[in-house]
């Protein structure tokens, strides 16, 4: 099994692109989740799904949006890039909500 | 809201001293977890504490969780450079399902 895996590693947008970041599971966890690591922050929730078809928001919402469509597959969108959403990107896996969290290896993204 | 505080930000130590690192929540503790991160990378999970008065150990790191389920600590014994990195604590946040994390403390030891 290979976890939790993100892709890409790395990523440079210029202000106002959109993108996606693709985080997928191949251990059937139930929960699922996209955090944000900024300097002095720690990691902040942007939003969480606790199974297909069915996400709601985290802390910091704004900005972003998911979809879960498989078990698998929780995809993280910009929807319009900016600054600000210059940080790491973390997605986590978890076999049931309010179990231990599995983290991926996290996408770096700078926004110019 | 719920908010985990982590003890110290920061530490240095020499390669074979004890440590701890403290992680105090603003409300009750449904489940605690310790992560350590090495700088640039994703987080591994060490332990969860879900009991009062819990504690679990790992090779030479041990957690505890306060009777009061306030408070966690993580004690690490004869330190090593492998020990080295970010140490966070995480919480589900009163319940809810959306997890929180502390600020994390960061461990460098000396060889």
């Amino acid at each position: 099994n290979a976890g939790v895996t993100q892709t890409p590693k790395f990523q440079v947008l210029k202000t106002g692109q959109s993108m996606t970041l693709q985080c997928a599971q191949d251990m059937n966890h139930e929960y699922m989740s996209w955090y944000r690591q900024d300097p002095g922050m720690g990691l902040r929730l942007i939003h969480y799904s606790v199974g297909a078809g069915i996400t709601d928001q985290g802390e910091v919402p704004n900005g972003y949006n998911v979809s879960r469509s498989t078990t698998e597959d929780f995809p993280l969108r910009l929807l319009s890039a900016a600054p600000s959403q210059t940080s790491v990107y973390f997605c986590a896996g978890s076999p049931r909500r309010g179990e231990t969290q599995y983290f991926g290896p996290g996408t770096r993204l700078l926004v110019l | 809201s719920q908010e985990l505080e982590q003890s110290p930000q920061s530490l240095i130590v020499q390669e074979g001293k004890n440590l701890t690192i403290n992680c105090t929540s603003s409300k009750t503790l449904y489940g605690l977890y310790w992560y350590k991160q090495k700088y640039g990378e994703g987080l591994i999970f060490l332990m969860m504490l879900q009991k009062g008065g819990e504690e679990k150990s790992h090779e030479k790191i041990t957690a505890k969780l306060d009777e009061k389920k306030q408070q966690s600590s993580l004690h690490i014994t004869a330190s090593q450079p492998s020990h080295a990195g970010i140490y966070l604590c995480g919480a589900d946040n009163t319940g809810t399902y959306k997890y929180i994390f502390g600020t994390g403390t960061r461990l460098k030891v000396l060889a």
